[in-house]
């Protein structure tokens, strides 16, 4: 089975409100990164956090770690009609491949 | 300047066919990618290189040739197009194979077989 499955699948949201994303995954890792994709678009890389670190910022996103759990969360706060995307965690496998290993994504819309 | 180009963006075409999707990059990576997306968005990797050589092979037929003439560039051949081969490509690249670089996509090839 897959690595990094997430919930929900789908999200919808006032402007304004806050949005969480939950990522599993199921063998140990080195760090976890969240990618955003635009409706048409490729993925964009948002943040990456280590498997040492809990939490980390960039902006309006929060993303947290929990590797006794193997779960991440991704918050984004204040949303805005701009953030409407899909998001998606991804691990690497093993061996230095550069091998991404992709959740199913959870597709977010904010309405205006 | 665009990161990561492919061509075409769109490809529609009938079964049986052979087609190629071209990708650059000009971020002078080291590393580049093909991905495929199907239709619930789940994203695998087919292929990934480094400075032109093949790395990963993610068990994809052997219709699909990816070549890479050198380390900007990793084009993918299709040979014998079937109905399942409609999705969307995407290539990618990283500075290099370490778990720890991000990977810069490009906007994809949508990929529909008649």
């Amino acid at each position: 089975s897959q690595q990094g499955e997430e919930d929900p699948q789908a999200l919808s949201i006032q402007e304004g409100e806050n949005a969480t994303m939950n990522c599993s995954y199921k063998t140990s890792i080195n760090n976890l990164q969240w990618y955003r994709q635009n409706s048409g678009r490729g993925l964009v890389h948002l943040i990456l956090i280590r498997s040492n670190e809990r939490e980390k910022h960039s902006g309006r996103l929060r993303v947290t770690l929990d590797t006794s759990k193997k779960s991440s969360s991704l918050l984004i706060t204040a949303s805005r009609a701009a953030d409407t995307a899909s998001y998606f965690c991804a691990t690497h496998g093993s061996g230095n491949t550069g091998k991404l290993i992709f959740g199913q994504g959870t597709t977010l819309q904010v309405k205006p | 300047d665009t990161a990561v180009s492919q061509t075409p963006k769109y490809l529609v075409t009938q079964m049986g066919n052979d087609k190629s999707i071209k990708c650059e990059q000009n971020l002078g990576h080291d590393t580049m990618y093909w991905y495929k997306q199907d239709s619930k968005k789940f994203l695998k990797i087919m292929f990934s290189y480094n400075n032109k050589e093949l790395i990963i092979n993610e068990t994809v037929p052997n219709r699909f040739s990816p070549k890479s003439p050198d380390k900007a560039h990793l084009n993918l051949h299709i040979n014998s197009l079937e109905l399942g081969d409609s999705a969307v490509y995407f290539c990618a690249s990283s500075q290099d194979l370490g778990s720890n670089q991000p990977q810069h996509f490009g906007d994809g090839t949508r990929l529909s077989i008649l």
